[in-house]
């Protein structure tokens, strides 16, 4: 089982829909990290979570450390937000999750 | 200000060869850690340095080694390249060992022909 699990592993939603991605983590953390990676491999940090919850623009990033779980919401959708979204999560080093794969169509 | 800059993006080698990749972080940002993403097993942490000094290391054979130069830059290196080396190599940087968030460079994609 690996160590950082993401759900679901592909979505594809309509413009303009609310999005949850989920990961859960079985280590102990300092941080968790949610990124985002576009086609050509280019990958842009969204969040650093250690407790609690960010928001920035439509993007919400959530975790609860006692469950050991994050989720990653994406209010009204847009097709720009097509993307990989990968969950990784600190603890001596950096274990990543398998990524889920974001198509929002217009 | 400049982001993580990687050089060369794209390569190619033949088996049994060496290569050296660098990056250069961020101006200020002491630690720069390396990655390889890989359709199989996607990403996968390699090593961390942090004022020239390794701080942590993956699960990747001895073939595969680092350095940090004192004005922050990294190389990895990877000796006796096999075809499983292909793969998109990724460099991060960060000002205190990733507590304030990570910024990536656009890679260097490895073929190993």
């Amino acid at each position: 089982k690996n160590e950082v699990e993401q759900s679901p592993q592909n979505l594809t939603a309509q413009e303009g829909e609310f999005i949850t991605i989920n990961c859960s983590y079985s280590v102990g953390i300092s941080a968790l990290h949610w990124l985002q990676q576009h086609p050509g491999g280019g990958i842009v940090s969204l969040f650093m979570l250690s407790s609690g919850k960010k928001k920035h623009g439509r993007l919400i990033a959530t975790i609860n450390i006692q469950e050991k779980h994050s989720s990653l919401h994406i209010t009204a959708s847009h097709p720009r937000d097509s993307a990989v979204y990968i969950c990784a999560v600190n603890n001596n080093d950096m274990r990543f999750g398998a990524g889920t794969r974001l198509t929002v169509k217009p | 200000k400049a982001g993580v800059t990687q050089t060369p993006r794209y390569l190619i080698k033949t088996r049994g060869q060496q290569v050296t990749l660098s990056c250069s972080p961020i101006s200020g940002h002491r630690s720069v850690s390396w990655y390889q993403q890989t359709p199989g097993q996607g990403l996968q942490f390699l090593f961390e340095y942090f004022s020239e000094t390794q701080r942590n290391k993956g699960n990747f054979p001895g073939r595969f080694s680092g350095r940090q130069f004192s004005n922050s830059r990294s190389e990895m290196n990877v000796s006796t390249l096999e075809l499983g080396d292909s793969a998109l190599y990724l460099c991060a940087s960060s000002s205190l060992w990733g507590r304030d968030g990570y910024t990536f460079g656009s890679g260097t994609r490895l073929t190993v022909v």
